[in-house]
């Protein structure tokens, strides 16, 4: 079967740097997509990654190992209002999208 | 430009009546899908259409039709509603390439359904 694994929560501080982490076991692999969402809104795209390596957007940052079916999403100088889930979804060699059941990160001041 | 709506925001349904969830994008896209979301799992496909005229099950399609007479406008049909279908359901769409969905998905703001 098709398997998305992320940590269910982790709490951070404001200002501190996060890594959450997804491993994927999918058959076959178009891309990886991170979202956020906020609680009880919609979720918005965050990061595409189709090769290795990484890539960076401002304060986030994201990671794919193909190899190892993983990857990381960094956030950096946190804010509160990165308070959210983040949703890390593969799209398979049908593609279609294969959602993680999302971390829900919290920052403490 | 409004992206992808929904409605309604809220419904509660009784065991046994019927529904149509709205959803509607102004970006031309061709991809347009619809979604599940309960607590600890994540998201799951219900439907999904690659174009007007054109759709397709998803992995959880059972007792939910849908309808693209149009291209920006894609229904969800619950024909008789269960408790099990107590959940929230997002309309997402995407620009496609080459016919493959490649893009991001914009999502809707959900609509938050709950069957008694």
């Amino acid at each position: 079967g098709q398997n998305i694994d992320q940590p269910t929560e982790m709490t951070a501080t404001e200002g501190a740097i996060v890594q959450i982490n997804c491993t994927y076991q999918t058959s076959g692999f178009n891309g990886l997509f991170w979202y956020q969402q906020h609680a009880g809104e919609a979720p918005t795209f965050l990061s595409y990654n189709v090769l290795d390596g990484l890539e960076e957007k401002g304060r986030f940052s994201s990671f794919l190992s193909r190899s190892k079916g993983y990857s990381y999403l960094l956030l950096k100088e946190l804010q509160m209002k990165d308070s959210a889930s983040y949703l890390c979804a593969v799209l398979d060699s049908n593609y279609q999208l294969i959602w993680g059941a999302g971390t829900k990160l919290i920052i403490k001041p | 430009n409004a992206g992808v709506t929904q409605t309604p925001k809220f419904q509660v349904l009784k065991t046994g009546q019927s529904m149509t969830l709205q959803c509607a994008q102004d970006m031309n896209h061709e991809y347009m899908s619809w979604y599940r979301q309960d607590p600890g799992m994540g998201l799951r496909l219900i439907h999904y259409s690659v174009g007007a005229g054109i759709t397709d099950q998803g992995e959880v399609p059972n007792g939910y039709n849908v309808s693209r007479l149009k291209k920006q406008n894609f229904l969800l049909g619950l024909e008789s509603a269960a408790p099990s279908q107590t959940s929230v359901y997002f309309c997402a769409s995407s620009p496609m390439r080459a016919g493959e969905v490649v893009n991001e998905q914009f999502f809707g703001p959900g609509t938050r359904l709950t069957v008694l």
